[in-house]
Formats: structure tokens, sequence, C-alpha cells
């Protein structure tokens, strides 16, 4: 499988714990953001998006935050489950153009 | 819906040489990118395709080039290869316009020996 990152931030979490992974974006001009997840092997999975005149979506069991005056998004995730493990991705876009610029990564763990 | 396609998946290919990569987008979907993982790099774009032109291009080398067929498929190419093009590349394809939904496909595994 794909090994997305050697040195990845790593959150580790117990079955049923709610998980909370943070990113910072770089570019204040950015109106619209993706959350992906790669499990080993696969290519990222939409997961949940949000644009910049929001500052909360609600997706199933997934909560995507966003605060524009310090730039950070973060991906919460209710009662986190083994099959969530994976790399989580944020991206930006400026609209207007297809680009996603993607955030390093944080690895999730999620232990039985 | 089929997803998004990616053709190979893995690819062993020698220093100097050039190699094809294809992908199909998700039916309906006009726009096509490519970006291109590495462990030390990690996700980073490479080109936009939409309606067979290049309207985005990230910071590649002219080495590595693409086209956009009128069915949407998309190849990209990437000749005189170095060991550092070793990577997975992946492609995504969204509607384009004013979506910008990018949905991935599983990628193509190349190694530069």
């Amino acid at each position: 499988g794909e090994s997305v990152g050697l040195h990845l931030p790593t959150l580790s979490v117990q079955e049923g714990d709610n998980s909370i992974i943070n990113c910072a974006y770089s570019n204040s001009a950015s109106d619209y953001f993706i959350w992906y997840k790669q499990e080993s092997g696969k290519g990222p999975q939409f997961i949940i998006d949000i644009r910049s005149n929001m500052d909360k979506r609600q997706g199933q069991r997934v909560t995507v935050l966003l605060n524009k005056t310090v730039k950070h998004l973060s991906l919460q995730i209710a009662a986190t489950q083994p099959g969530d493990s994976a790399v989580y991705f944020c991206a930006e876009i400026v609209t207007g153009f297809q680009k996603l610029v993607f955030g390093t990564g944080t690895r999730l763990l999620v232990s039985p | 819906k089929a997803g998004v396609t990616q053709t190979p998946r893995y690819l062993i290919k020698t220093r100097g040489q050039q190699v094809t990569l294809s992908c199909s987008p998700i039916s309906g979907h006009r726009s096509v990118s490519w970006y291109q993982q590495t462990p030390g790099q990690g996700l980073q774009f490479l080109f936009e395709y939409f309606s067979e032109t290049q309207r985005n291009k990230g910071n590649f080398p002219g080495r590595f080039s693409g086209r956009q067929f009128s069915n949407s498929r998309s190849e990209m190419n990437v000749s005189t290869l170095e060991l550092g093009d070793s990577a997975l590349y992946l492609c995504a394809s969204s509607l384009g316009g004013t979506n910008y939904e990018q949905y991935f496909g599983p990628g193509t595994r190349l190694t530069v020996t």
C-alpha cells in the first residue's frame, strides 16, 4: 500500500471516541475546502466539503469546521470506528481554478 | 455509476525511458486533474484539463505533459524518466464549471529504476 508520508502526525483513538483532525491552510484567497480519506493502496476518497461562506457543515458522523480568521479547518468524526483508520487530508481551492492544494495529512489509528 | 479508473495500476520503468498513464473520468465529468504523491512531497498538482484544453498547470518540469480527448479521457506522459519520478500518480475528475468536487482514481504506482 501507499505510504503517504513517513512522518505524518498521528492521532490514536479508541473505538467509539470522537476524533478531531486539524488542518491549517495556506492561502487566504482559498474559498472552498475538501476533506479526503486515503486508505492504504487507494486513492483519496471525498468525505465532505465546505465553502468559505459557511463555518460549519455536517455529514454522516462527520462535521467540518472552518475558521477563516486563523485559516484553520477541522474534521470531527463521531463514534470513531476501526474502518475510519486512514490518512486524512484537507485540501483547499481558490474557486475559478480546479487545482487542489493538499495539506500534509494526519494518520488516524483506531484501536478496538 | 463507475468511478475514476486508471491504467495501468503498476509500472516499472528504467531511467531515461518515457511512460504514458491513462485515466477515464466518471461519466459526465469534463474536468480531469493529475496529481503526484510521494512520501517526501505529499500530494502535488500536476495539471488540469477541461474540454481538451489544459487550464491549470503545477510546478513540474516540461517532461511532464498531458492531454485530454473528446470523450474526457486523459493521458499523462513523462519523458526521460528520473529516479525521483517514482511516485503514485493520481487522476481526479469533476464536473467542472463551478463544481469543484474532485473524485480520485486508485492511482498508478510508477517505479523508476
